[in-house]
C-alpha cells in the first residue's frame, strides 16, 4: 500500500514569490493534516480537514497561507508571498475514520522549502 | 492546554548501551502518549502508543515507554542501541477525546549512536 505522497521534496523559491505544496493521503483516508516543522523543533499542525471540510485550521496564518482539499483526497497547501521566515519543512499526514476513537496518523516525507 | 517536555536535546550512547529518552506531559484530561521516530529526510514514523490500556507498552524495533501518571512522564527506552537507531525522536501527546487527532509534539530528541 502506498504511503502519504508528497510533492516537491524540495523547493527553493525567493522571497515574496508563491509556492505551493501537494498531498496525496492514503487511500481511503478521510482526515488530511498540514504540519510546519521549524529546524529543530516538532512539527505544529497548520489545518486538518476531514474530508473536504477544514475542521482545525486555527494555526493557519490566513494572511498568506491558504489550502484547499476540494474533492475530499488531495490537498493542496499555497504560500502567497513567501518570506524568509517561512523556510521549513512542511509534513502532511493522513489518517481514517473520525474522533471517536484513536486513529494513526500516517506522515508523509515533507517538503523542504527555502526561501531566499 | 496540553504540551510534552523532552528534556535534552541531544544525547549520544554507545553501541550497545541503554537508551533513555526523557519525555513529560502536561494534560488536564487523560492523554494518548506517543513517540515518533524521524530519520534524516523522512517523516515521521510512528514507535509506540498509549491509548489507556497497558501502561507499558512496546513498540518496533525493540523500544518500549512506560506510562507513569503520577510523575507525569512517558520516557522511552531501548535496552541495547544499535547504530540503526541514530535518528531524532519526538514524544507527542493528545487529548484522547480527539481520538489523537490534535498532536502537540515536543521539540525532538537527536539520539547519537557511537561505536
Amino acid at each position: 500500500e502506498a504511503g502519504v505522497v508528497q510533492s516537491p521534496r524540495y523547493k527553493i523559491i525567493e522571497k515574496k514569490q508563491p509556492v505551493a505544496f501537494w498531498c496525496n493521503p492514503i487511500s481511503g483516508h478521510n482526515t488530511l493534516y498540514w504540519y510546519l516543522q521549524n529546524l529543530g523543533q516538532g512539527p505544529e499542525l497548520l489545518i486538518r480537514y476531514e474530508n473536504e471540510e477544514a475542521v482545525d485550521d486555527s494555526q493557519l496564518p490566513k494572511d498568506r497561507f491558504s489550502a484547499e482539499r476540494l474533492k475530499g483526497v488531495d490537498s493542496t497547501l499555497k504560500i502567497q508571498p513567501a518570506e524568509l521566515g517561512d523556510s521549513a519543512v512542511y509534513l502532511c499526514a493522513s489518517s481514517s475514520g473520525g474522533s471517536s476513537s484513536y486513529n494513526e496518523q500516517f506522515f508523509g516525507p515533507g517538503t523542504r522549502l527555502t526561501v531566499l | 492546554a496540553q504540551s510534552v517536555t523532552q528534556l535534552g536535546s541531544h544525547v549520544s550512547v554507545s553501541e550497545g548501551a541503554l537508551v533513555l529518552l526523557r519525555c513529560n506531559y502536561s494534560s488536564s484530561v487523560p492523554p494518548y502518549l506517543f513517540w515518533y521516530v524521524q530519520y534524516p529526510n523522512q517523516g515521521l514514523q510512528l514507535l509506540l502508543k498509549y491509548t489507556s490500556a497497558a501502561t507499558l507498552v512496546k513498540g518496533i524495533n525493540g523500544f518500549e515507554a512506560e506510562f507513569k501518571k503520577s510523575e507525569t512522564s512517558f520516557h522511552l527506552t531501548k535496552p541495547s542501541a544499535h547504530m540503526s537507531d541514530a535518528a531524532e525522536y519526538f514524544c507527542a501527546v493528545s487529548d484522547q477525546r480527539g481520538g489523537g487527532n490534535k498532536l502537540t509534539f515536543g521539540t525532538g530528541t537527536q539520539l547519537k549512536v557511537e561505536l
